[in-house]
């Protein structure tokens, strides 16, 4: 089973920043969070992982709570094209390496 | 880097029949793994291969399926017999051996057995 929890659905303006929310309660120390969608009709796709500091690339933020209980990731100003289902993972560092997802959090940008 | 391709994108098919998908992963990736993902759900796992070496497979991979990568570059999923149930979209991913679980999936090939 998935050891994330994430909201099925949100929706977000145009141009404003998307803010995800992951609940991870259970993580343990050697376990970090990654971050990856998939936009309709396409495979997944990697964004963006992190274990206990915030860490940000060219498409988002990851802020994982000082107790790692949770994360946010934070797309800063969200387009039509960031519509997607997001999945939150937990994975141990240098692992076989199978990626378990939950349902996901649905994002909607509209106009 | 021309990602990783799975082939065919579409296939329909009659309960009964056999089917075969390919999977070419990124070239200096030297583990491939197979997911399936059903409507409205997030991919599953299946199996996965470092270099030629089948190291894990899932429940789900019933003793109709069989997952092959012969020479350690493309993989082949087989699947014997199809059923129904086995309509899904079958996804591919690979990565290489850093400790970095950063897969790169293909487009995916969606399986229709009437």
């Amino acid at each position: 089973d998935a050891k994330t929890t994430q909201p099925p659905s949100m929706d977000c303006a145009e141009g404003r920043a998307a803010n995800l929310p992951c609940n991870h309660s259970t993580i343990s120390g050697n376990e970090y969070v990654y971050w990856y969608r998939q936009i309709h009709s396409q495979g997944p796709q990697y964004i963006i992982h992190g274990l206990k500091n915030n860490e940000t690339n060219e498409m988002a933020s990851l802020i994982i709570t000082e107790d790692r209980k949770s994360s946010t990731l934070i797309l800063p100003h969200a387009t039509l094209r960031d519509t997607a289902v997001y999945y939150c993972i937990v994975d141990k560092y240098n692992q076989g390496g199978k990626l378990i997802f939950g349902q996901g959090t649905e994002l909607s940008v509209k106009p | 880097d021309t990602g990783v391709s799975q082939d065919p994108r579409h296939k329909i098919t009659k309960r009964g029949q056999n089917v075969t998908f390919r999977c070419d992963p990124i070239s200096e990736h030297n583990r491939l793994y197979w997911y399936r993902q059903t409507l409205g759900q997030g991919p599953e796992f299946l199996t996965y291969f470092q270099n030629e070496a089948q190291l894990e497979k899932s429940r789900l991979l019933s003793d109709r399926f069989s997952a092959e990568r012969p020479k350690g570059s493309f993989s082949t999923l087989e699947i014997q017999r199809t059923e129904q149930g086995d309509s899904a979209m079958y996804l591919c991913a690979s990565r290489d051996s850093d400790g970095k679980n950063i897969q790169y999936f293909g487009a995916g090939t969606r399986l229709s057995v009437l």
